[in-house]
């Protein structure tokens, strides 16, 4: 079973920032947060991951708490082609359990 | 990054036939990884196959079902026999960072639909 809860669905309007939430509170000291994407009729994509400090590449942040339990994934400024269902997965070395995801939709 | 192609990229099947899907990286893995997504449902781990060895299944998948090859470091197959309707799914591959990161690379999927 997945390890991580997320909201099933949220909301964003195109040129906001896209604040995704995941709570992980049995994640280990080994495991890390990985975040994935996966457009409609699409493979999933990589985000970003991390282990404890936060993390920023071209496509997202990611904000880890300091005890490690919860995560946030931040789209700057989200495009409707940000509309996708969003993994946010606690795992070790590639052993990926995917959840429900949030599905986030941008709108105009 | 690895680009990653599928066969067939969708098909539709009689029940207790077999099909057999493909997956072709550009370049050398070790891991490979094979899902299953049912309609309107979240990704689920069928194996891991990694080149040399057999393939490690999850809970819920035997090789009897899902039998896979891993020939060489570049591909790899996955069939689904005896089928039934309730094999009707997206198949995914993916593959781990040929350059040793930590994300994995995913196929665009074979969606099988059985009839």
């Amino acid at each position: 079973d997945a390890k991580t809860t997320q909201p099933t669905s949220m909301d964003c309007a195109e040129g906001r920032a896209a604040n995704l939430p995941c709570n992980h509170s049995t994640i280990s000291g080994n495991e890390y947060v990985y975040w994935y994407r996966q457009i409609h009729s699409q493979g999933p994509q990589y985000i970003i991951h991390g282990l404890k400090n936060n993390e920023t590449n071209e496509m997202a942040s990611l904000i880890i708490t300091e005890d490690r339990k919860s995560s946030t994934l931040i789209l700057p400024h989200a495009t409707l082609r940000d509309t996708a269902v969003y993994y946010c997965i606690s795992a070790g070395f590639q052993k990926l359990v995917f959840g429900t995801g949030t599905r986030l939709l941008v709108s105009p | 990054s690895a680009v990653i192609s599928q066969k067939p990229s969708r098909d539709i099947c009689q029940r207790g036939t077999s099909l057999t899907i493909q997956c072709q990286v550009d370049s050398q893995v070790t891991m490979m990884f094979w899902y299953r997504q049912q309609p309107g449902q979240s990704l689920t781990l069928i194996a891991t196959a990694n080149q040399g060895s057999e393939a490690t299944y999850e809970s819920g998948f035997v090789i009897d079902k899902f039998p896979i090859s891993r020939p060489n470091l570049t591909f790899s197959t996955l069939t689904v026999s005896n089928m039934s309707p309730e094999d009707s799914s997206i198949y995914l591959c993916s593959v781990e960072d040929p350059k040793g990161g930590m994300e994995q690379f995913f196929g665009p999927g074979t969606r099988l639909t059985v009839l």
